[in-house]
């Protein structure tokens, strides 16, 4: 069984702050999702990696794949409120089977104005 | 376009009552999943689908059954409710795209049996 570690679990911080999230696994993932959720609300797709030592960046989220496809990190520049919510990183299986995705416990993300 | 619709939004239920949770997407998807989610624990996955016609277990099934007759539709089942299915259920679905296959979720149900 594959497993996603998130940390942190809960962050709170203020306006215009700078954060970073992190997403950790003994085991190589054949990609790496970042999801955001609002309360009430499914998971929205924010960002896929797949190549080791990828970077990919969205407006101020910059999301990282480790080389080694293990870990990646979700770092966000100058947070805002709208930017609160779950986040979850997903691995995608390394077997036959990498349409199916395993979630991390997610970081729940409060940005005070 | 509506992406993955799922029915009801709320409902409660009865210890040992039965029901469908309704979900529909409109995306031609081949792959499709039902997920549940408790407060700290992730989502679990309770069964999947590569077809139509073809399902599988996930990792937490027991208690739940699904049908897949169509590309469109994928129902889940619970037969005799118990307070441990009490919980936030996520239909999803997915295509093989660039960069993997990256999910869409519909906006859930949530259950609560008493």
């Amino acid at each position: 069984t594959q497993l996603l570690e998130q940390s942190p679990q809960f962050l709170s911080i203020q306006e215009g702050e700078n954060l970073t999230v992190y997403c950790n696994s003994s085991s190589v993932f054949s990609s790496l999702q970042w999801y955001r959720q609002e309360p009430g609300e499914g998971p929205v797709l924010l960002v896929t990696v797949v190549t080791g030592g990828e970077v990919k960046k969205l407006k101020r989220l910059t999301f990282q794949f480790g080389d080694a496809r293990k870990d990646s990190s979700l770092h966000i520049t100058a947070a805002q409120p709208g930017d609160t919510g779950l986040y979850l990183c997903a691995g995608g299986d390394s077997g036959g089977s990498n349409y199916k995705l395993t979630f991390g416990k997610g970081t729940l993300l409060t940005v005070n104005p | 376009n509506a992406g993955v619709t799922q029915t009801p939004k709320f409902r409660i239920l009865k210890i040992g009552q039965s029901m469908t949770l309704q979900c529909t997407q409109d995306m031609n998807h081949n792959y499709m999943y039902w997920y549940r989610q408790d407060p700290g624990m992730g989502l679990k996955l309770i069964y999947y689908s590569v077809g139509a016609g073809i399902t599988d277990k996930g990792e937490v099934p027991n208690g739940y059954n699904v049908s897949r007759s169509t590309t469109e539709d994928f129902p889940l089942r619970l037969e005799l409710a118990a307070p441990s299915q009490t919980s936030v259920y996520f239909c999803a679905s997915s295509s093989l795209g660039q960069g993997g296959y990256g999910y869409t979720f519909g906006s859930g149900t949530r259950l609560t049996v008493v």
